[in-house]
């Protein structure tokens, strides 16, 4: 079946530093691709999306790139701060017309002041 | 407040005891899911439904059942519970014309 796999499962990063999480998703009929930020012991929160027609999107320190024909999608935090530290999740999605997601894994970003 | 509600947030059963897990939204979204999350495993999908009445499995559906007889509400039924389901459980919803997709606050079951 369809999957998502996401690396690494922790990473750890100097306050200041970027930081950058990969996903690889295998169904080809994806288009949709959240990343969500989840505190510990709270709900997974939406932090930024893509869609597959836009290859990059950025919101303040928060970039995500997408490529589509190797099938990689990446998140980049710059400037990392503590309030940065959760897990973070990818997703793939056929998007509109369905709501079929395949998560990663997660990846435990932990920011060192 | 537009929110996702979940009951209860905490729960400790026994193997075979049914149980039901309520899921409410206030948003008038379409769309309402099922997830559970495991440590390593990520958010797995275990059951959506698109409309009033029409429910798809997820990935994991084995051992749940859902229902959709209203738009607000999706419970989470375990008629059988075995100590494999204990896990946290999230509902989450979305409207038709949007992707932005919202958490519950999260269940945590445990079946002993």
């Amino acid at each position: 079946g369809e999957n998502v796999e996401q690396h690494p499962s922790t990473l750890s990063v100097q306050e200041g530093d970027s930081a950058v999480i990969k996903c690889t998703y295998s169904d080809s009929a994806s288009n949709y691709f959240p990343w969500y930020k989840q505190e510990l012991g709270k709900r997974p929160q939406l932090i930024i999306d893509i869609r597959s027609n836009v290859g990059e999107k950025k919101d303040q320190r928060i970039a995500v790139t997408l490529n589509k024909t190797a099938k990689h999608f990446s998140l980049h935090i710059t400037e990392t701060q503590p309030e940065d530290s959760a897990v973070y999740f990818c997703a793939a999605s056929r998007g509109s017309g369905t709501y079929k997601y395949i998560f990663g894994t997660g990846t435990r970003l932990k920011v060192l002041a | 407040e537009a929110q996702v509600t979940q009951n209860p947030r905490y729960l400790i059963t026994v193997t075979g005891k049914k149980l039901t897990v309520t899921c409410s939204q206030n948003m008038n979204h379409e769309y309402m899911s099922w997830y559970r999350q495991d440590p390593g495993l990520g958010l797995r999908q275990i059951y959506y439904s698109m409309n009033v009445e029409v429910t798809d499995k997820g990935d994991v559906p084995e051992g749940y059942k859902v229902s959709r007889k209203e738009k607000r509400n999706f419970p989470l039924i375990l008629e059988s519970p075995s100590p494999n389901q204990t896990s946290l459980y999230f509902c989450a919803s979305r409207g038709s014309s949007t992707d932005t997709q919202y958490f519950g606050p999260g269940t945590r079951l445990t079946v002993l």
